[in-house]
């Protein structure tokens, strides 16, 4: 079965650092593209970041130069480093499995974290 | 502001036919497929329908998409109390930056 379960989220002050980690099971990660999307309270998803299969990342323009997303294949559980945080990226964090098909063009989000909290505040 | 366009709201009643829109560019819906994520009050959204119009296993054949040009729908028949969500077009997005673009979000009320 697949899972995914985010942690890291909490409150943190304008300006700080903080990291979100992904575990998942059933699946292996390295093996999948990967998204991050967020949602702020009480308005819709946005994506934020994804790392390919074969490594390349790319981020939301929102977010770039900021966030750093990454993977630890040993531990089959993707991250996202947020920095310089601001009160615009309070949200909640969902990790999600991309199904990434270039033969059909077919390209959805299959599974979803269950999300985290982030809440940058002072 | 988001980069696919969907009505704040819809309602219907049980038993009703209704349908929730979603418009976007050549870049998006236009040059990529449509899908659609419903979000069940305090929990993760969950993948509706994909491709356009195909349902994942699971997915009651009432839910249906459909795409036209740079606009696709969603429609669900044989309304239900259960169906009351936050629905959420989305789709791939060809532009310079763009990776997956959703809508802003339709609240579907059951009356």
């Amino acid at each position: 079965e697949v899972q995914l379960v985010e942690s890291g989220g909490g409150l943190i002050q304008p300006g700080g650092s903080l990291r979100l980690s992904c575990a998942a099971s059933g699946f292996t990660v390295s093996s999948n593209y990967m998204s991050w999307v967020r949602q702020a309270p009480g308005k819709g998803l946005e994506w934020v970041s994804v790392i390919y299969s074969g490594g390349s990342t790319y981020y939301a323009d929102s977010v770039k130069g900021r966030f750093t997303i990454s993977r630890d294949n040993s531990k089959n559980t993707l991250y996202l480093q947020m920095n310089s945080l601001r009160a615009e990226d309070t949200a909640v964090y969902y990790c999600a499995r991309e199904f990434h098909d270039i033969l059909t063009g077919w390209y959805y989000f299959d599974y979803w974290g269950q999300g985290t909290l982030v809440t940058v505040s002072s | 502001q988001s980069v696919l366009t969907q009505p704040p709201s819809a309602s219907g009643t049980p038993g009703q036919r209704v349908t929730i829109s979603c418009s976007g560019s050549s870049s998006n819906i236009g040059s990529n497929t449509v899908n659609w994520y419903q979000q069940l009050p305090g929990t993760a959204p969950k993948l509706l329908i994909y491709s356009n119009n195909q349902r994942p296993s699971g997915v009651p054949d009432r839910f249906s998409g459909s795409k036209s040009g740079t606009s696709a729908s969603l429609a669900i028949s044989g309304l239900q109390s259960e169906d009351e969500a936050d629905y959420y077009c989305a789709a791939w997005d060809d532009s310079l930056n763009g990776h997956v673009v959703f809508g802003g979000g339709t609240k579907l009320t059951v009356l």
